[in-house]
């Protein structure tokens, strides 16, 4: 079974650095681009970051800059390094797969929490 | 940046009923369209990708259309199991921008 397995939510405070982890299991995660997506309290879903394999990688402007997306191929695990939080970045944040072949993102794990408050 | 834009916003209709939704996009995006339903309290689940394919175990009620810049999700017969926010998501290139949202509710 394919499944997506996020880590390391929380609360921090404005400026402060946090770091998502998301484990995959079930798929060969070298051949599928990897995404973030989150959803603030309330709101609708804002991509962040994709890494494609091979890794190209793109943010959101609204990320750019202060997140870094970096996927480990022996643990099979994608990462979200983000610093510099803002109030703006609280959210949900989704971990998901691509299906390949530009065939939407299929699989999404639970989400981790996000908190950025003084 | 490519903007999407989904229309009605929210949408109230009876059991049975034929739903359409639309999404907009700012400049041409071919069929690089995908549709995804938020059912409350849960995690999106992909419905619809390259416009009009429906994903694998989605029931065939859905169905999308549209290339260029408009595009339609519409349920044919509405079921109280599709309450929900439903999403369109362009992927032609980054960045993979979603509409705002539609929530359907049932009359």
């Amino acid at each position: 079974e394919v499944q997506l397995l996020e880590s390391g939510g929380g609360l921090v405070h404005p400026g402060g650095s946090l770091t998502l982890s998301c484990a995959a299991s079930g798929f060969t995660f070298s051949a599928y681009a990897m995404n973030w997506v989150r959803q603030a309290p309330g709101k609708g879903l804002e991509w962040v970051s994709t890494v494609q394999t091979p890794p190209n990688i793109f943010y959101a402007d609204s990320v750019k800059g202060r997140f870094t997306i970096s996927r480990d191929y022996s643990k099979s695990t994608v990462y979200l390094q983000m610093n510099s939080l803002r109030a703006d970045d609280t959210a949900l944040y989704y971990c998901t797969k691509d299906q390949g072949r530009g065939r939407g993102f299929h699989i999404w794990g639970r989400g981790t929490m996000v908190t950025v408050s003084s | 940046d490519i903007q999407m834009t989904q229309s009605p916003s929210s949408l109230s209709a009876s059991v049975g009923d034929r739903v359409t939704i639309t999404c907009r996009a700012s400049q041409d995006i071919s069929n690089y369209l995908a549709w995804y339903q938020q059912k409350p309290g849960k995690v999106p689940n992909l419905l619809i990708y390259t416009s009009s394919t429906l994903q694998s175990g989605v029931p065939s009620r859905f169905s999308g259309s549209g290339s260029g810049t408009d595009f339609t999700l519409t349920i044919s017969s509405l079921q109280p199991e599709d309450v929900g926010t439903y999403y369109c998501q362009k992927y032609d290139s980054d960045p993979w921008t979603f509409g705002q949202g539609t929530k359907v509710e049932i009359k």
